[in-house]
Parts: C-alpha cells; structure tokens; sequence
C-alpha cells in the first residue's frame, strides 16, 4: 500500500532557528511531491518537486528531493510566528488517467516569540 | 474574489438528517476533489471528479455521495449523517501543471454532527 510519513508530527521553536521538516514516502509509479503550508483553514501550495526540479526555493523555505532515498525535506530559515502552521507533504502518484495526491498527516509547528 | 468557495462554511446537524456541503470553483479545472480531515489523521479522500461526466470514489466514500452539476460545481451529500462524520471538509480543484497535479483548496467546510 501507497504510504507517506511525515515526521515530526509537532514542532515548537523560537523565533529566528531554523527548522527542518521531513517527508518520506512509498509509492509506486511516483510522478511529483507537493509541500502544502495550512494556517487557520484551506491548505496553501508551496512547491511542487518532480525528476526534474528536485530543489525548489522561495525566500527563507526551500525543498530537496532524494528520489533514491525516497524523502523530502522542506527547510525554513530565520522562522517567524507567520510560519507557525501544519505543513502537509503530499505524493502525486502516476497510474492510467489518474492524477490523485495521497497525503501525510502532517507536521505541526509552532514558533514562538 | 475566492477561486474556490464551499458553503456552508460551519454546519451544526443532528444524526440521520441529509446535509449537502456545496463547492465552486472559477478557475475552470477540470477536476474536483472532496476530502475530510480529522486531527492526526490528515486529509482522506472521499471522491473525485475529473469532469461532469467522471465520478470515483476515494478512500472514505462509504456514507457519501457528490454531484458534478457542472464543471464549476461539485457537491457532497450525507444521506444520513452520523457524529463520525464530524469533521472539517475540503473541496479541491486541480490542473495539470506541465503535466503534473497541483491541487488548490477551498477554505473549508466545519460540520458537526450531533
């Protein structure tokens, strides 16, 4: 069976250190990997991972992708109390005519002033 | 504007009353997606939609049933809610990236069922 696993699940910091957040799966057929960022509601997308962009950066976040090893890591340097959320990894598994993303269970962080 | 709205966006129900939860989108996907999220379970989900005529079932459909109305809708019914169903609902919409899925959430839908 598909698995992702994110690790770990809560995370307390403070202000200014810099985080490291993990994502692993086993999926057949992987097609991409998604990180998502999700404060008080709907889940917001940070970066999409693939063969062929396996580092993607955005201000103080940035992503790899091992696709040997199987994992993610999603990095945030300098944190702020903004970047307190749950942060979701999700894994686009590639089959006949279907795009679907099967989800971790997250990782909670808290940054504290 | 919202891209992707959900109504109603908090819901109090009783058990065995049918509810439906309701989902547009005006990004003009394709593909639509409902799931639930429940704490320390992630998100699951129930079915997809990758156009009006395409319904299949996701991981957690039984208790369930949608509607694809047209591309820009797409609703969840419980026939007879039950408190397991207590949860927060998320419809998703999704195009193909280059190739590749990106989903993007509406902003929720909290119901309890009592």
């Amino acid at each position: 069976e598909d698995k992702v696993v994110q690790s770990p699940l809560s995370l307390v910091v403070h202000e200014g250190d810099t985080v490291t957040l993990n994502c692993s799966y086993e999926v057949t057929n992987f097609r991409s990997l998604l990180w998502y960022k999700q404060e008080k509601k709907a889940p917001t997308f940070l970066f999409m991972l693939t063969s062929s962009g396996i580092e993607k950066k955005s201000g103080r976040l940035s992503s790899i992708l091992d696709k040997k090893e199987l994992f993610s890591i999603l990095n945030i340097t300098a944190t702020q109390t903004g970047d307190s959320a749950i942060y979701l990894c999700a894994v686009d598994l590639a089959g006949a005519g279907s795009y679907q993303l099967t989800f971790g269970k997250g990782t909670k962080l808290s940054v504290i002033p | 504007d919202a891209d992707v709205t959900q109504t109603p966006r908090n819901r109090i129900t009783k058990t065995g009353k049918r509810i439906m939860l309701e989902c547009s989108q005006t990004k003009g996907h394709d593909r639509m997606y409902w799931y639930r999220q429940d704490p320390g379970l992630g998100l699951r989900l129930i079915y997809y939609s990758f156009d009006v005529k395409d319904i299949n079932k996701g991981e957690i459909s039984d208790g369930y049933s949608v509607s694809r109305q047209a591309q820009a809708k797409f609703s969840l019914s419980l026939e007879s809610a039950i408190p397991n169903q207590t949860a927060l609902y998320f419809c998703a919409t999704s195009d193909l990236l280059r190739g590749f899925e990106t989903q993007y959430f509406g902003p929720g839908t909290r119901l309890l069922v009592l």
